[in-house]
């Protein structure tokens, strides 16, 4: 079965850590992305990447970085200047970027914590 | 800045109750709508993705509608029932493609 794979589940984080968030995709996609989700709010974009070996900024980039040295893995980091990183973070996947009819799919999510 | 706006924020209906809720977004250059069920525990799966002024999209008990003259697009679920309890996401893709959210409208229903 195609579909993205996060893990962890959960994750605390002690402060001054970095840590870094898996996301595997077997959907043959070129987009992928990061989001995060706080309560009360929709789900705001941190870092996407269009093609392999590239990424650009989200709306909330501060404090985090990313890697896409693979066409399936996209994994994101938090860095210990990310200076709330409590939250819900998802990652999904799209056929391409700008291909405004197609959904994007979504892996189940990672829950982190800080210590 | 580009604003995608649910409403209402949450519902509660009981079993066998119809029920609609609706996502506002920008009007002019418009591409697409989307939207997404997010259960609990589970990942987002989308719905719909709606691309014409006048559209209207079926899966079972849901449908969808779609004006992109005035920005909106209303969610409809037929004789609720307790499995359709869910966090329901509307997206509109601005024109790089990525997608704005809205804040989603949670919906729980009552055996």
């Amino acid at each position: 079965d195609g579909g993205i794979t996060q893990s962890p589940k959960y994750l605390f984080r002690k402060e001054g850590q970095n840590v870094t968030l898996s996301c595997e995709q077997n959907l043959n996609h070129d987009a992928m992305y990061w989001y995060r989700q706080d309560p009360g709010q929709g789900l705001r974009l941190i870092y996407y990447s269009q093609i392999v070996n590239d990424f650009q900024k989200g709306d909330i980039a501060e404090g985090y970085s990313v890697s896409r040295e693979k066409k399936e893995s996209f994994p994101l980091t938090v860095t210990s200047a990310q200076k709330n990183p409590t939250a819900f973070y998802l990652c999904a996947s799209s056929i391409r970027l700008g291909t405004t009819d197609q959904p994007q799919h979504f892996g189940d999510g990672t829950r982190l914590s800080i210590l | 800045i580009l604003n995608v706006e649910q409403s209402p924020q949450s519902l509660h209906v009981q079993e066998g109750d119809s029920t609609n809720f609706t996502c506002s977004f920008p009007s002019s250059n418009f591409y697409a709508l989307h939207w997404y069920r997010w259960e609990t525990a589970k990942s987002p799966e989308a719905l719909f993705v709606m691309t014409l002024n006048g559209d209207e999209k079926k899966k079972g008990r849901i449908s969808a509608t779609l004006n992109t003259k005035e920005g909106y697009s209303y969610l409809y679920i037929k004789g609720s029932q307790p499995e359709d309890s869910a966090t329901y996401l509307c997206a509109f893709p601005g024109n790089t493609g990525k997608l704005i959210f809205g804040q989603g409208t949670t919906l729980q229903v009552k055996p």
